[in-house]
């Protein structure tokens, strides 16, 4: 069926280094992708998000990068700090209604001072 | 301004009682969803409201699971005798229009324990 996956549950960096995280998705008619923060303890943070028509967009420090040939998604954190350390989802509204949105498993950074 | 509030924000029941759980969302937003998060996954979508009724409850896991928005505001989810396996975050969001492409805001959560 439909999924939305990322390919690493953990990712360690130091801090000032640059992140990257990276999703694969499933359905090729998914049009609107979204990156999620999720700190413990509390519900998901929204970071940036895409459309199928553009292949990059970029807000600050991050830049999420789209690849429809290959059907991956990614989030490139610049000059990550402490305070990126969280869970990071990539979501998909491919689910059929308007706000379903289709959560992947998620990706653990942890950043190193 | 006061974003979107779950209570309570923790709740133990006991297998096969019926539990409540509510979700304030930010003022004037039209559309409510509600998820479902495992420990270690992602949210799972239950349900959408858009202003008083439900445009998409295909989420729902099975009958015992039922949520209102009787006034187009505050909604609750009401899960019937409840189950071990019923046990794990329970997010609410609220976003602008619910159009799919407006931001949807997350509350806290509620944490549901079924002993």
């Amino acid at each position: 069926g439909e999924s939305v996956g990322l390919h690493l549950p953990t990712l360690s960096v130091q801090e000032g280094d640059n992140s990257i995280i990276n999703c694969a998705y499933s359905n090729s008619a998914s049009d609107y992708f979204i990156w999620y923060k999720q700190e413990s303890g509390k519900g998901p943070q929204f970071i940036i998000d895409i459309r199928s028509n553009m292949d990059k967009r970029q807000g600050q420090r991050v830049t999420v990068l789209l690849n429809k040939t290959v059907k991956h998604l990614s989030l490139q954190i610049a000059a990550t700090q402490p305070g990126d350390s969280a869970v990071y989802f990539c979501a998909d509204l491919g689910g059929g209604s308007q706000g379903n949105l289709i959560f992947g498993k998620g990706t653990k950074l942890s950043v190193k001072p | 301004g006061a974003g979107v509030s779950q209570t309570p924000s923790n709740k133990v029941t006991e297998k096969g009682k019926y539990v409540e759980l509510r979700c304030d969302p930010i003022s004037g937003h039209t559309a409510l969803y509600w998820y479902r998060q495992s420990l270690g996954q992602g949210p799972e979508f239950l349900i959408y409201f858009q202003g008083t009724g439900a445009a998409d409850d295909s989420g729902l896991p099975n009958d015992r699971f039922f949520a209102v928005r009787p006034e187009g505001s505050v909604s609750t989810l009401k899960i019937q005798r409840t189950e071990r396996g019923d046990s794990a975050v329970y997010l609410c969001a609220s976003s602008t229009t619910g159009t799919g492409l407006d931001e949807q805001f997350f509350g806290p959560g509620t944490r549901l324990t079924v002993l």
